[in-house]
């Protein structure tokens, strides 16, 4: 456990709508990442950080901005949710001491 | 990025060892090797890492080709509990990094 939280844990929200989904860390690592997941498929990167307003794209960031403004919380928000963001997303961070990837319990995001 | 290649899918059976491949041609010289799962309905748990010569934990080995262009995820007596998506994903430890993982390989285990 990387103390990593995520929240909402679940959330229903309307097509053009804005929606914000948070990663909260308590044990200060650098690296941060977005992940979604669809079902019957892999993860994909969407934004990953490297520092405090240190950001860069993924494999799948149109329609996704990021925000890192201290190390603890990274922010990914979709400015108008569209249906086809329904899914599950991931946070994840990298121990630079292990090099283990720990993965937050996920966000279930559902766009009517 | 290194790019990985795994099987889409693979059956064992309970109490038997279970070898799962992973081709990863492209790795660079500072990509250490990582083996994540992914059990359903969770987020993905490490499972094992290296570099260059064989490791052992509780959970698993992994086999690491001379040359590191492909490894080996040994289950030694996989149980029920084993059934998940592994995913390998070669990353350097430190540094900024995309870090993309593949498409993983489904493993069903038969009781």
């Amino acid at each position: 456990d990387a103390g990593i939280t995520q929240s909402p844990r679940h959330k229903v929200t309307e097509t053009g709508t804005p929606v914000t989904l948070r990663c909260h860390q308590t044990e200060n690592h650098r690296y941060m990442y977005w992940y979604r997941q669809d079902p019957g498929h892999g993860l994909r990167l969407i934004h990953y950080s490297y520092g405090v307003k240190d950001t860069d794209k993924g494999e799948v960031s149109d329609g996704y901005s990021v925000s890192r403004s201290k190390t603890e919380d990274f922010l990914l928000t979709l400015e108008s949710a569209t249906s086809s963001q329904t899914s599950v997303y991931f946070c994840a961070i990298i121990n630079t001491n292990t090099g283990e990837l720990f993965f937050g319990e996920g966000s279930r995001l559902t766009v009517l | 990025d290194a790019k990985t290649t795994q099987p889409n899918s693979m059956e064992s059976n309970e109490e038997e060892p279970v070898h799962l491949p992973c081709n990863h041609s492209t790795i660079s010289g500072t990509d250490y090797i990582h083996w994540y799962r992914q059990l359903p309905s969770q987020g993905p748990e490490y499972v094992i890492h290296g570099l260059t010569s064989n490791v052992n934990n509780r959970m698993a080995s992994l086999a690491i080709a001379e040359d590191r262009k492909s490894s080996t995820l040994i289950l030694h007596r996989a149980t029920l509990r084993d059934a998940a998506v592994y995913y390998c994903i070669p990353h350097i430890i430190q540094g900024a990094q995309k870090l993309v993982f593949g498409q993983g390989t489904r493993l069903t285990i038969n009781p």
